[in-house]
């Protein structure tokens, strides 16, 4: 598609639940990034994807989060035990090469994912 | 670490002209600077990029001085839809993750 299409728009889980966030980047991208915005508008780079392969994961947290980008499917991001500071809005942005090759990044709508 | 900074908050008049600066003193030299803009419950917004002098396109202008320290985002004639927070974005270290800033938040009056 021709847009970055992120599913649901908004989930909520009680604390210790599983979350499952869903990305379909634009069709011919091949780079698929996730950002997680807390408070403050303050972004912070999760994980990115070169197609089906992890990129970089620094930015997630290793113990309860995972991604993972397989053709034909979206692409998801998944949190295990889910706590209350995982509150937050998601976005997975997409661009056809890395950032500094004057390709942008495409950003969905995000899913505000809210942990009671 | 590539850092951006802006102002926090602007305010502005239905068809004024708003500048808004920001500031990347360790920007690399390949790298290129992009703004994006959010409403409210939306992901932001890609608006225009550059890697020195001035860019235009339908919406905004660009101007990069030559030493490429800051960068002026400049909106013609804002109208009220132009109410958003703005950012400006530098790769983290000459690598492909984005920092996004605070942002600026521009309200525009009637």
């Amino acid at each position: 598609g021709e847009e970055v299409a992120q599913t649901p728009k908004h989930l909520v889980r009680g604390e210790g639940q599983k979350a499952k966030l869903y990305c379909a980047p634009i069709k011919g991208h091949s780079y698929v990034f996730w950002y997680q915005q807390v408070l403050k508008n303050e972004f912070k780079f999760l994980i990115s994807f070169q197609n089906e392969n992890v990129f970089d994961e620094t930015g997630m947290p290793k113990e309860r989060f995972s991604a993972k980008c397989l053709p034909n499917s979206p692409c998801s991001l998944e949190i295990q035990a889910t706590k209350l500071e995982d509150s937050a809005v998601y976005f997975c942005a997409s661009s056809q090469w890395n950032v500094g090759e004057d390709q942008p990044q495409h950003f969905g709508d995000g899913t505000r994912l809210s942990i009671l | 670490l590539a850092k951006t900074t802006q102002p926090i908050s602007m305010d502005s008049y239905e068809g004024q002209e708003v500048n808004i600066t920001c500031s990347h003193n360790n920007i690399a030299t390949n790298d290129y600077i992009t703004w994006y803009q959010q409403f409210p419950s939306q992901g932001p917004r890609f608006i225009i990029q550059g890697y020195k002098t001035k860019v235009t396109n339908e919406v905004a202008s660009l101007f990069i001085p030559a030493d490429r320290k800051s960068s002026t985002l400049s909106l013609p004639r804002v109208s009220l839809s132009d109410t958003a927070v703005y950012y400006c974005l530098v790769p983290m270290d000459s690598s492909y993750k984005l920092i996004f800033g605070s942002g600026t938040r521009l309200l525009v009056r009637p």
